[in-house]
Order: C-alpha cells, then structure tokens, then sequence
C-alpha cells in the first residue's frame, strides 16, 4: 500500500515570500501523484499532477512542483505568495488507489 | 466544467438518527467516492463506487452504508448517527477507474451529530 506524508501542518508566510510546502511518499509501485487545494468553506480543487514525462510539473495560480524519484518528493512550490493562496493544501498519491495526506494549512500574512 | 453538488452544507442531527447525504455529478463520471475530512487526518476513503449498484469499502466503513442507483447519484447513509461521526463528509467523482484521472469534489457537507 501507498502512503504520503506532509512534512508541515502549518506554514506561515508573509506575503510576496516564496513558499515550499513539502510532501514525500511511499509506495511499492509506480504512482501518479497530485496536489489540491482547499478554500475555506469549499470542496478540494485540483492544483497540479505528475503523471509522467518532465519532473517539473507547472499547475494553475503560479504553483508548480518537482517529482524527485530518488527522494520519494513531491514538494509544491511558489516563487512569490498572494494574501488569496491562504488555504489548505493536499497532495495525494495514486499507485492501487488514491491516498491523500493530512494537509498543510499555508497562511499568507500582509 | 465538472459539477459535484451535495444535498446540504450544514446538518445538525441527534444521535440514534438515519441520515443520508446526497451528492449528485453532471459529467457521466464513472466512479464516485464519499470521504470524510477531520483536522490532522486529511482525507479518509468511507466507501467508492465505480459503477451503478457496484460499491466498495474504503478504510473506515464502519457505520456507513452507500446506495448507487443511478449513474449520477451517490447517497451515503448514517444508519443510526452517533456523536463520533460529526465530521465534513465530501463526494468526490472521477471519470475512470484508472487511477491517473483526478478526482472532482463536491463543496462538502458539515455534520454535526448532537
């Protein structure tokens, strides 16, 4: 079976920082993996996903992230925050089905 | 656009209750699934279904029955509410069974069982 991990609950950012949120899986198989992100008050919407190809996957709202295979990572990445990235974030593995971890609540500061 | 919809946002229900949430897709999704979300948890799988009258456990199904009659519409029921199971309940569709396409959510259901 698969499981992922996110290595930070909370991260605090201020504005116009960049930010890492880090995620590292494992898994037995070959996977898909993906991140999501959640507003308050709303459903998980798709950020971005790595099904296979260039390592360097580019998502939507300026997001991007990198699968490192040696390192069993998928890190989301963004080179400068908005006050409206305040969310909560999810990435998820897909080998026999999909798993999700805990969650990484970004907080963007003024 | 894929549209996932939920029958209600908030419900409050009393223990000993049978309560169903609804969720509806608009996109002939083949398969459906019904999570719960509590903090520090992240997403836990109740039950999913990838075809009309098919169904299958997730991790936690203990306490929960599904129901999958039509392609679009995926119930999920409470068969006697218990405090424990106040949680966010989210639908999520996914087009097929193969496990690259991503899922679609609906906005969430809070429960609160009192």
């Amino acid at each position: 079976a698969q499981s992922v991990t996110q290595l930070d609950s909370q991260v605090p950012v201020f504005e116009e920082a960049p930010v890492e949120l880090r995620c590292n899986y494992s898994s037995s198989v070959s996977v898909y993996l993906f991140w999501y992100v959640q507003y308050p008050n709303q459903g998980l919407q798709l950020l971005l996903k790595y099904l296979s190809g260039s390592t360097l996957v580019k998502g939507i709202n300026g997001f991007e992230a990198e699968f490192n295979k040696s390192q069993t990572s998928f890190h989301l990445r963004k080179p400068s925050v908005h006050i409206s990235d305040t969310a909560e974030y999810f990435c998820a593995v897909s080998a026999h089905d999909m798993r999700f971890g805990a969650g990484t609540r970004l907080t963007v500061k003024p | 656009d894929v549209k996932v919809t939920q029958s209600s946002r908030y419900l409050v229900k009393r223990t000993g209750e049978k309560v169903f949430l609804e969720c509806v897709q608009d996109m002939d999704h083949e398969n459906m699934f019904w999570y719960r979300q509590d903090p520090g948890l992240g997403l836990r799988l109740i039950y999913f279904s990838y075809d009309v009258k098919m169904k299958e456990k997730g991790d936690i199904p203990e306490g929960y029955s599904v129901s999958r009659e039509k392609k679009e519409r995926f119930s999920l029921i409470l068969e006697s509410a218990s405090t424990n199971q106040t949680s966010m309940y989210l639908c999520a569709s996914s087009l097929y069974r193969d496990r690259a396409y991503e899922q679609y959510f609906g906005p969430g259901t809070r429960l609160t069982v009192t």
